[in-house]
């Protein structure tokens, strides 16, 4: 069993359209993030959910929103895609406690064309 | 607040030679220390983590890391390099009252036969 699995895998599309990614995991984790990697591989996070309440919010364009509807999934809906949001989303999840390991997803490669 | 910053995006070495990758932090509070590794289209897994206690801290596949407060840095080594270890490796930190974990922009590690 994967413990954070996320869906599709690769997802290619054309500019205005409206994206979703999808993200579960197994592991009974309360916290679950959003992060995003460009092509020099930099990582920043998005967001953050506990128990299903968004705790972290960064400087994200409004276009993107992140749903969890319970604690097991955090899903990111990309509305009104540009050519700049093509990257690597990580979905990973956590234990409560600033000293607990991230869990990441295997990613999803989005591709704006 | 809080920063990473790894000295060089790029480090090769032959097979068997030792492994050194630079990590340096800012954190204004005790901070919790964190390395992980990338393979090729995966998500990202721990290598190691500091939290307390002793601060050479041991991870898997044969890796570990030294906490040097006096410094603020957390480099990485392993002993002898092995053609498995050709990844790319980012350092995190994380405050003991922050929710999220800060990367730095990752090393590219080649090791040549």
């Amino acid at each position: 069993d994967t413990a954070v699995s996320q869906t599709p895998k690769y997802l290619v599309t054309q500019m205005g359209n409206d994206k979703s990614i999808k993200c579960e995991q197994n592991l009974g984790h309360d916290t679950m993030y959003w992060y995003k990697q460009d092509s020099k591989k930099f990582l920043k996070i998005m967001f953050s959910y506990n128990n299903k309440e968004l705790i972290i919010n960064e400087t994200v364009p409004n276009r993107f929103s992140p749903k969890s509807p319970d604690k097991a999934h955090l899903n990111l809906h990309i509305n009104s895609l540009e050519l700049g949001d093509s990257a690597v989303y990580f979905c990973a999840s956590s234990r409560e406690g600033a000293n607990e390991k991230l869990f990441f997803g295997s990613g999803t490669q989005l591709s704006v064309l | 607040a809080q920063s990473v910053t790894q000295l060089g995006s790029h480090v090769s070495v032959s097979e068997g030679a030792l492994v050194l990758l630079r990590c340096n932090y800012s954190s204004s509070v005790p901070p919790y220390l964190f390395w992980y590794v990338q393979y090729p289209n995966q998500g990202l897994q721990l290598l190691l983590k500091y939290t307390t206690g002793a601060t050479l801290v041991k991870g898997i596949n044969g890796f570990e890391a030294e906490f040097k407060k006096s410094e603020t840095s957390f480099h990485l080594t392993k002993p002898s390099a092995h053609m498995s270890d050709a990844a790319e490796y980012f350092c995190a930190v994380r405050n003991t009252n922050a929710g999220k974990s800060t990367f730095g922009d990752g090393t590219t590690l080649t090791v040549k036969p």
